[in-house]
């Protein structure tokens, strides 16, 4: 069965820190993925996903980047954060020709 | 545009019968979602509708109109684990299946 891992679970860094959040699955080859983050009083917000190694789309303008180094890992970050990157980061999966997305338990992160 | 309209709030009865809507924008429609998002937790997946009518599974149905762009999640036989968010997604993304995210139902079940 498929699973798919995140960490760290939470992290508090302060504003002009870097950020690295690792995602994983396992149990799936060539998976699409995708980054979420989720804010305060806010929906769901798509900020990159990934089709195949090396291939990135972004979705939104900010001061994060991703990278796909292997095929079933999925890397976010940031060379400085703001206190507007604090929030619920998911990252998740889905198999190719199929519609559900599954997500991982998440990092939520505080900047201070 | 994209936007997602569903209710911010709903309080139902351990045991009674609650109906989330959701109304979407029809340009570009590929597919309608739920998920369940308990808090401090990711969301789950509930239901995919393409077509029109009612899918049900278990005590959770779900019903979609692509004509009015108006979808729904009826839950029965409410439980108090049932307390939860509930998200409307639209994909909107072709072959890559991106999402649009409504803003989520917080629904609370009373005893």
């Amino acid at each position: 069965s498929q699973t798919i891992h995140q960490w760290p679970a939470t992290l508090v860094q302060p504003v002009g820190s870097p950020l690295s959040l690792e995602c994983t699955v396992e149990g799936t080859s060539n998976p699409n993925l995708y980054w979420y983050r989720q804010a305060a009083g806010r929906g769901l917000q798509l900020l990159f996903y990934s089709v195949g190694i090396g291939q990135i789309s972004s979705e939104v303008p900010q001061n994060l980047s991703a990278s796909r180094p292997q095929d079933r890992q999925f890397i976010l970050s940031s060379k400085k954060l703001l206190l507007s990157d604090s929030g619920f980061y998911l990252c998740a999966w889905r198999v190719p020709g199929t519609y559900e997305q599954y997500f991982g338990p998440g990092t939520r992160l505080t900047v201070t | 545009g994209q936007n997602i309209d569903q209710p911010t709030e709903m309080t139902a009865t351990e045991g009674a019968i609650v109906q989330i809507n959701c109304t979407y924008q029809t340009s570009g429609f590929n597919g309608l979602f739920w998920y369940q998002q308990h808090a401090g937790e990711a969301p789950t997946f509930l239901s995919y509708n393409v077509l029109d009518g009612l899918e049900e599974k278990g005590r959770f149905s779900s019903f979609l109109s692509r004509s009015k762009g108006y979808s729904y999640l009826l839950l029965k036989e409410l439980q108090m684990k049932d307390s939860a968010s509930y998200l409307c997604a639209r994909n909107y993304g072709g072959s890559q299946g991106n999402l649009i995210f409504g803003k989520g139902t917080k629904l609370s079940v009373k005893p």
